[in-house]
């Protein structure tokens, strides 16, 4: 069965670190890939999104993720994270059909100023 | 616009009771979709629809029907309510297959008791 995997199930980080949060994707073939984020309270927002081109993505809020084909991997990362980036992080992907997103399980972030 | 509302926002139920759980799109997107949250497990589909008349069932239908007689519109419906049904509902829509980016309601908080 299709499935889209998230490493990192909580991850913990003082404001100005790095941040890199691994999704893996379980199918070949086309892939179109996106990265929601939900802040706390509300509703899932895209972050940003890979359909095709360059591997390497620029979404909102300074986040980028760069697609590895040969890896099945679509990671996100930031440079230096702030606070108000506290949220829970969804990896998706359409299923092969294209008709529907299969979700990761998620990786709740946490920034400490 | 105002994209896809979802009403209510919060309910709480009597194990055995129904209840329909409302969304409404305002943007013409053909496919529409109800998602599930629990907590570390992401978002799990229940139904999809990609037009008024056409549904199909998600990884977690049961227990659940729903039907599409307008395009705006998707109607979730929970019959003898369950425990496990405790969770948060998102609905969500998008103009077609391809490129088209999806969106999400802010979701019903739902609890059985």
């Amino acid at each position: 069965a299709q499935s889209v995997s998230q490493h990192n199930h909580h991850v913990i980080l003082s404001e100005a670190a790095s941040l890199e949060l691994g999704c893996n994707y379980s199918y070949g073939g086309t892939v179109n890939l996106f990265w929601y984020v939900q802040y706390p309270g509300q509703h899932l927002q895209l972050l940003l999104k890979y359909f095709s081109g360059d591997p390497l993505v620029k979404g909102i809020k300074g986040f980028e993720a760069e697609f590895i084909k040969s890896k099945f991997s679509f990671n996100l990362r930031k440079p230096s994270v702030q606070w108000s980036d506290t949220a829970e992080y969804f990896c998706a992907a359409w299923n092969q059909a294209g008709t529907a997103l299969i979700f990761g399980k998620g990786t709740t972030l946490s920034v400490s100023s | 616009n105002a994209g896809v509302t979802q009403t209510p926002k919060f309910r709480i139920l009597k194990i055995g009771q129904s209840m329909t759980l409302q969304c409404a799109q305002d943007m013409n997107h053909n496919y529409m979709y109800w998602y599930r949250q629990d907590p570390g497990m992401g978002l799990k589909l229940i139904y999809y629809s990609v037009g008024a008349g056409i549904t199909d069932k998600g990884e977690v239908p049961n227990g659940y029907n729903v039907s599409r007689s307008t395009t705006e519109d998707f109607p979730l419906r929970l019959e003898l309510a369950a425990p496990s049904q405790t969770s948060v509902y998102f609905c969500a829509s998008r103009f077609g297959q391809g490129v088209y980016e999806q969106y999400f309601g802010p979701g019903t908080r739902l609890t059985v008791t």
